[in-house]
């Protein structure tokens, strides 16, 4: 099973301010990362897949980079609506498997 | 507009059955390979299961082996989740999610709401 590592557990930014999340896989997925984001009583949406392609209607503060076995989301400036929790997700080998997630949170 | 519904959720005594079931709507059902996620509550995502267009790829997660069977009827554009042995440490929402592609190898492209289920005597 690849194991997904995502730091910090939470990062506290200001709106405004740029917010830069990690992920770490166990061993190389290559590209194949998607992130999602998750707000509180709602189910995840896609942000990035390919490691670094926005999803249809995701803002282009957000962007996706890494290969192998590290990778990062940058959201440029944070917008109100982005404080949420953010998952890494790798689909490249079952079990698919998910980083533990980084809440960002207001400052 | 893609739409997934799940259903079948509620509370249930460790060691009985459930059966969720996700009507799907808004795309061709039989292209796509699809997928239930679940989460604890407070706690993080957790892929259970997955199955491809055809059914001849199905997977499952080391936790739900041997208990958890996935099927999907493309006719009535519905995917299940047969969950049988329950402990109580599979309470969580459950999420149904499509996948972007027909084997099952890929990422989740839409959601459903997600429906809880609680193990508890």
């Amino acid at each position: 099973e690849i194991v997904m590592t995502q730091s910090p557990a939470t990062l506290s930014v200001s709106p405004g301010e740029r917010a830069t999340l990690s992920c770490r896989a166990s061993q190389s997925v290559g590209s194949i990362l998607a992130w999602y984001q998750q707000k509180p009583g709602q189910a995840p949406r896609l942000l990035i897949y390919g490691a670094s392609t926005r999803a249809t209607g995701i803002p282009a503060r957000f962007s996706g980079s890494g290969s192998g076995t590290e990778f990062t989301l940058t959201i440029s400036s944070l917008q109100s609506e982005d404080f949420a929790v953010y998952y890494c997700q790798q689909y490249n080998k079952w079990p698919l498997t998910f980083g533990g997630g980084t809440q960002v949170e207001i400052k | 507009e893609v739409q997934l519904v799940e259903s079948g959720g509620g509370l249930v005594q460790p060691g009985r059955s459930l059966r969720l079931s996700c009507a799907a709507s808004g795309f061709s059902f039989d292209d796509y390979a699809m997928h239930w996620v679940r989460q604890a509550p407070g706690k993080g995502l957790e892929w259970v299961s997955g199955i491809s267009w055809n059914s001849n790829n199905i997977g499952y997660a080391d936790s739900v082996k041997g208990r958890f069977t996935i099927s999907r009827d493309n006719a009535k554009n519905s995917l299940y989740l047969q969950m049988n042995s329950l402990r109580p440490e599979d309470t969580a929402f459950y999420y149904c999610a499509k996948d972007r592609k027909y084997t099952g190898n890929d990422f989740f492209d839409y959601w459903g709401q997600g429906i809880l289920v609680t193990v508890s005597s």
